[in-house]
């Protein structure tokens, strides 16, 4: 992507353990910051987003977390199954446009 | 519930054809994306349309172009076919008020030869 990247290319986990996946951003402008999920074969999938005016949100089993200080964008995954296994994107939107750009994913393993 | 819908799933063409991909939003979606993803990158954005009109443009080449139609299905045109081009194509929608709310397609599969 132009201005989102990841730091780790690859996470393996076991099942049951908590994962988190890190992204960074380079775009202050982004108004809106969402995490895909992609299995093999498939589309992404939307997971949840987080609005640059919080730090923080939660949904099912997932937590998102901002920090614009340093840019930087994470997404936990708690009890992570073996279903949870895929590729995750994070993706910035700037506010008022329609163009959403990708990072690199984060391919993420987990072990039974 | 309802998904998006791309057609076709698969397609070979040889270099210098052209492609058409067809893409059919979830209801009462009417915002359209098309995205294309190399092997083992990311989806890269080429174009969007709200309402039947052009609303922002990403890396798409001169040799592509889209629309979208009166009953909000949209169909990416490709020319000039390059080896290059071959790649998955997805097609996402989303109501205009959740842009970042996207959802996607499973794909269209172009390999050019």
């Amino acid at each position: 992507g132009e201005s989102v990247g990841l730091h780790l290319p690859t996470l393996s986990v076991q099942e049951g353990d908590n994962s988190i996946i890190n992204c960074a951003y380079s775009n202050s402008a982004s108004d809106y910051f969402i995490w895909y999920k992609q299995e093999s074969g498939k589309g992404p999938q939307f997971i949840i987003d987080i609005r640059s005016n919080m730090d923080k949100r939660q949904g099912q089993r997932v937590t998102v977390l901002l920090n614009k200080t340093v840019k930087h964008l994470s997404l936990q995954i708690a009890a992570t199954q073996p279903g949870d296994s895929a590729v995750y994107f994070c993706a910035e939107n700037v506010a008022g446009g329609f163009k959403t750009i990708f990072g690199a994913g984060t391919r993420l393993f987990v072990k039974a | 519930a309802a998904g998006v819908i791309q057609s076709p799933r698969h397609l070979i063409k040889e270099k210098r054809e052209t492609a058409t991909l067809k893409c059919y939003p979830i209801p009462r979606h009417d915002t359209v994306y098309w995205y294309q993803q190399g092997p083992g990158q990311d989806p890269q954005f080429l174009i969007s349309f709200y309402e039947k009109m052009q609303s922002d443009k990403g890396s798409i080449p001169d040799r592509f172009s889209a629309q979208q139609f009166s009953d909000y299905h949209s169909e990416l045109n490709m020319s000039s076919l390059e080896l290059g081009d071959s790649a998955l194509y997805f097609c996402a929608s989303s109501t205009r008020d959740r842009i970042y709310e996207q959802y996607f397609g499973p794909g269209t599969r172009l390999t050019v030869t």
